[in-house]
């Protein structure tokens, strides 16, 4: 089945840091989903990219979709204590029917007040 | 604006049982999309309803099966519950097929 591997796993970052984290894929992506994950809470919808090349920003937080629709970029400037969580990217390939999302493994931020 | 609302929150069942999560999504949104969730890994995709017809079904067994009512909730039902059953179960929701996902908050459910 396809995958999406996140990079790196885990984070620890001193405050006011900027942040850069990648997803890649085997197989091409039509959309890719940016959610962040507070613990015992859902999964909260941060950036959607649907365009080869689209830079989007929400925030301190810019993401961009990958030319080859393979690879997805989040970055996250002058990190805050808030910003601890769980980061997913998310996808539904041109290959599955409806919006079912195939998600990465998550990277895990946390930062150093 | 209420989100997307999933009962109960927490969910203790002994294996064999049956159980039932519910979930109401987005006013004006027509697709519901249940996730499983096991601690430290990303949500794995269970069932797509869209306008009250199962539009997609994950890599689950037979034993999870889910429907949407003509108001557009939800219910996913899992029988013959196991162990590896312990999990946070997402429903998300989105106006239409194709668009983004909105999640609630989960149902935590613990198989013992």
């Amino acid at each position: 089945g396809q995958q999406l591997n996140q990079s790196p796993q885990s984070m620890f970052i001193q405050e006011g840091e900027d942040v850069s984290m990648n997803c890649t894929s085997s197989s091409i992506f039509n959309t890719w989903l940016w959610y962040k994950q507070d613990p015992g809470e859902g999964p909260v919808l941060l950036i959607a990219l649907y365009k080869a090349g689209e830079l989007t920003s929400n925030g301190r937080l810019t993401a961009q979709f990958g030319i080859t629709r393979k690879d997805s970029f989040l970055n996250i400037s002058a990190s805050i204590p808030s910003d601890v969580g769980i980061y997913f990217c998310a996808g539904p390939s041109l290959y599955n029917a409806g919006n079912m999302l195939t998600f990465g493994g998550g990277t895990r931020l946390m930062v150093k007040p | 604006d209420a989100g997307v609302t999933q009962s109960p929150t927490h969910l203790i069942k002994t294996r064999g049982q049956h159980v039932t999560l519910r979930c109401s999504p987005i006013s004006g949104h027509k697709s519901v999309s249940w996730y499983q969730q096991v601690l430290g890994q990303g949500p794995q995709f269970i069932f797509q309803y869209y306008e009250k017809e199962e539009r997609g079904r994950g890599n689950f067994p037979d034993r999870f099966s889910a429907r949407q009512f003509p108001n557009y909730s939800s219910e996913l039902n899992v029988n013959a519950l196991l162990l590896g059953d312990s999990a946070l179960y997402l429903c998300a929701s989105s106006p239409g097929l194709y668009t983004e996902a909105f999640f609630g908050q989960g149902t935590r459910l613990t198989v013992v």
